[in-house]
């Protein structure tokens, strides 16, 4: 079992904006602004697409965002592309270890 | 630009031992954690390892402590993990990664350890 918890799969068709959910607790998403995203093709390593909650690494399209609300994060994808089928990961530093923590990963499909 | 490469991976026996490798490349290696994660077959990501800018110090999940070691070399650029009494649950592919308050800005393409008899 994870320590985040995200939703297994979404799915829309391009065009449409989805937002994926990521709850921890306040000893983690809730009480730190260090909360990233990741995405990940089949086969191939993840990348940083979100960290800082918000902020996007150079070269990523501002199509992504992320946001943060009490103990939850979110990832929102707007104008969905076929390109975007990927799975996503949301991540939290937290102060009960010094490992950070992951969420279980949502598959995104586009239709 | 950054890089990062991992080396090291392969086929391995129940008990057995393997050395993974990093070397990185196109940043200031020495003012960065870095952290080791992995991922089983089919399955999510699990952060297993981490080390402190000097490699003071090493932090562990708990179904490897005692079994795997992390160091690095910061006048080789390079990064390591030692794992010894290898499972079944192990194998997985293992990945380095820049690590900067625990969000892992570089990724590198990732090595696979497979632990079967």
């Amino acid at each position: 079992q994870s320590a985040l918890t995200q939703p297994a799969s979404v799915s829309a068709s391009p065009g449409q904006s989805i937002a994926i959910s990521c709850t921890g607790t306040s000893s983690d998403i809730g009480g730190y602004k260090y909360v990233s995203w990741y995405q990940q093709y089949p086969g191939k390593a993840p990348k940083l697409i979100i960290y800082d909650v918000s902020n996007r690494p150079s070269g990523v399209p501002d199509r992504f965002s992320g946001s943060k609300s009490g103990n939850t994060a979110s990832l929102t994808i707007s104008g969905l592309q076929a390109e975007d089928e990927a799975d996503y990961y949301c991540s939290s530093y937290t102060n009960t270890r010094t490992l950070g923590v992951f969420g279980g990963g949502t598959k995104l499909t586009v239709l | 630009e950054v890089q990062l490469v991992e080396s090291g991976g392969g086929l391995v026996q129940p008990g057995g031992s393997l050395s993974l490798s990093c070397a990185a490349s196109g940043f200031s290696f020495t003012t960065y954690w870095m952290s080791w994660v992995r991922q089983a077959p089919g399955k999510g990501l699990e952060w297993v390892a981490n080390i402190n800018k000097d490699g003071s110090k090493g932090y562990y999940v708990d179904s490897v402590k005692g079994r795997f070691s992390i160091s690095r070399d910061n006048a080789k650029n390079s990064l390591y993990l030692q794992m010894n009494s290898l499972r079944a649950e192990d194998t997985a592919v293992y990945y380095c990664a820049r690590d900067d308050w625990q969000q892992l800005k570089d990724w590198g393409q990732g090595t696979l350890v497979t632990v079967s008899p």
